[in-house]
This record gives C-alpha cells, structure tokens and sequence, in this order.
C-alpha cells in the first residue's frame, strides 16, 4: 500500500535561510508526488507537483522539490525563506486516491 | 469565481446528533473529496465522488454518508456523532474521474466540528 512520511514534525529557521523539508513515500510504480502548504486556518495550497520527466520540479512562491527515484523520496526546498513561509506542509503521493504525509510544521524566527 | 465553499465554518455537536457538511464548487470539475485532518495524521480520505452519481469509499468511511446532489455539490453526513468524529473536515475538487492520477485537487477552507 501507499504510504507517505514526513520525518520532521517541526522544523524552525531563521528568516532568509535556506530550508529543505523530507518526503519519503512508498509505492510501487511511478508515483504521482504532491506538496502542498496550508496555512493557519486555511485549506490547502499546491505549491508543485511530479508526474514525470525532469526530476526537479518549479512551483510557486519560490519553491522547488527534486524527485529521487533510488532514494524514494520528493524534498522540498527554498533557497531564502521568507516570514510568510511559515505554515504547514504536507507531500502526498497519489495511484487511485490520495495519501498524504502528516506534515511538517515550519517556523520563521526574525 | 469562488472555487471551493464549505459551510459551517464551525460546529459544535453532542455526540448522537447528526448534521450534514455542505460543500459546492464552481469550477465545474468532475471530481470532489472530503478529507478529516486530525493532529499528527495529515489528511485521510473519507469518500469521494469521481463523478456525477457515482461515490466511494476512501481510508476511513466509517460513521459518515455522503451524496453528490449534482455535479457542484457533494454534501457529508453524519448520522450519529461521535467524539472520535471532532475533526477538521476538508471538502476538495478536481478536474478529472478518478483515473486522473495527476489531478490537482482544489482544496475548500475546512469545517472545525467538536463532538461533545
């Protein structure tokens, strides 16, 4: 079956670092990845996605995850992180539905 | 263009109480999701609808009944509420039927319910 882990429950930068957030799935076949971000009291946001080719994906706010096939996993990076990153982040792997990560919560120190 | 809407925003239930969770989009997309977010667990999969008519079963069903009164709107109920039931309730569309790996899922702004 499908799983998703997020190793890191809460993770806390400082304004302006570098950030990369852990996603490791298991699933058989080529997976559909999935991050996204919610932020406090909101739904979820899709900052990217991975279905094939490229394996370094583009999204948006600056956002970028690399898909590593040998390493089963989908990181989440951004090079500067700015206060209003600060949020929930949640990856997700798809076949016939989706199955998501529990999250990791990020905080931006000044 | 609003995209996805959930009423209520909050609920406050005592447990064997029912009530239904409305969600509707105006996006005109095939599919639609309800999710519960709990602490620590990310999102799970109530059940879904890939299409007019049609709804299954995701991960955890249980205690919940849902209809897809036409192709906006996909309503949950819960007939009896439980404790275990107090959530943050995710309602979600997409584009595509369920075949559609690659959909990205809209999601709405959640119900908060508390189950006394």
């Amino acid at each position: 079956a499908q799983s998703v882990t997020q190793p890191d429950i809460h993770i806390t930068v400082s304004e302006g670092a570098s950030l990369e957030l852990r996603c490791n799935y298991s699933y058989g076949a080529t997976p559909y990845l999935f991050w996204y971000v919610q932020s406090p009291g909101q739904g979820l946001q899709l900052l990217l996605k991975y279905f094939s080719g490229d394996t370094l994906v583009q999204g948006i706010k600056g956002f970028e995850a690399e898909f590593k096939r040998s390493q089963s996993s989908f990181n989440l990076r951004k090079p500067s992180v700015h206060w209003s990153d600060a949020a929930e982040y949640f990856c997700a792997v798809r076949n016939n539905d989706m199955r998501f990560g529990a999250g990791t919560r990020l905080t931006v120190k000044p | 263009n609003a995209g996805v809407t959930q009423t209520p925003k909050f609920q406050v239930l005592k447990t064997g109480q029912s009530m239904t969770l409305q969600c509707a989009q105006d996006m005109n997309h095939n599919s639609m999701y309800w999710y519960r977010q709990d602490p620590g667990m990310g999102l799970r999969l109530i059940y879904y609808s890939a299409s007019e008519g049609t709804t299954d079963k995701g991960e955890v069903p249980n205690g919940y009944n849902v209809s897809r009164l036409n192709k906006r709107e996909f309503s949950l109920r819960l007939e009896s509420a439980a404790p275990s039931q107090t959530s943050v309730y995710f309602c979600a569309s997409s584009p595509g039927t369920s075949g559609g790996r690659g959909d990205t899922q809209y999601f709405g702004p959640g119900t908060r319910l508390t189950v006394l």
